[in-house]
């Protein structure tokens, strides 16, 4: 298994309230990503990371904040949680570079974390 | 914008039927095609990737192919323990723009296999 570790496994929260969410690799990868995933609709790209401190939006982005000090951690921050963000949120790595030809862009998948917003 | 549409979406075999899920996609300038296995509770799992018209790759029951317009997982004699959701995903070339090197997934195939 890829080293990807997820924090909280489970979060129970109350409209309004912030939420950060921490994903953490052991690959040294450059490449991180936020997803969640709905019902109906699939996983959906939020955020993603393509170094320390460089980050851009997905598909998803409104309500959803990142951030990445450092090359091993990527937060997700929900600044005022809403019930429409109840959801699981999975983080995902890639050792892809901007320099390959396009063959090492798998991405690795966390184990989740599922978040209830009441 | 980039689409991905996976059928059916759910299916149920019996144990030793050999069958074939489906992945059509609209992408311009295709990276990359994924297939990802998933088991309830847990992340999705990588299986394959394909990234031109032609290529194929197996994995002892699972075999996958793709055209320009679509792909196909096939399954092979299954097992009760291939039971999970197949997920495919598609990557848009790194210039689209809008989180261009995330993946744009499906909504999956579920499939039971019955002993």
């Amino acid at each position: 298994d890829a080293g990807i570790t997820q924090s909280p496994r489970h979060k129970v929260t109350e409209t309004g309230t912030p939420v950060t969410l921490r994903c953490h690799q052991t690959e040294n990868h450059r490449y991180m990503y936020w997803y969640r995933q709905d019902p109906g609709h699939g996983l959906r790209l939020i955020h993603y990371s393509y170094g320390v401190k460089d980050t851009d939006k997905g598909e998803v982005s409104d309500g959803y904040s990142v951030s990445r000090s450092k090359t091993e951690d990527f937060l997700l921050t929900l600044e005022s949680a809403t019930s429409s963000q109840t959801s699981v949120y999975f983080c995902a790595i890639s050792s892809a570079t901007p320099w390959t030809g396009g063959t090492d862009n798998e991405q690795f998948f966390g184990p989740g974390t599922r978040l209830t917003v009441l | 914008e980039d689409q991905v549409t996976q059928s059916p979406e759910a299916l149920r075999l019996q144990e030793g039927e050999s069958s074939s899920l489906n992945c059509s996609y609209t992408v311009s300038g295709l990276r990359g095609l994924f297939w990802y296995r998933q088991d309830p509770g847990k992340g999705p799992e990588f299986l394959f990737t394909l990234y031109s018209a032609g290529e194929e790759k197996e994995k002892e029951r699972l075999k996958a192919t793709l055209t320009k317009k679509e792909s196909f997982l096939h399954i092979t004699a299954p097992k009760p323990e291939d039971s999970a959701t197949y997920l495919c995903a598609v990557q848009a070339p790194v210039y689209s723009g809008g989180g261009a090197d995330g993946l744009t997934f499906g909504k999956g195939t579920h499939l039971i296999i019955q002993p």
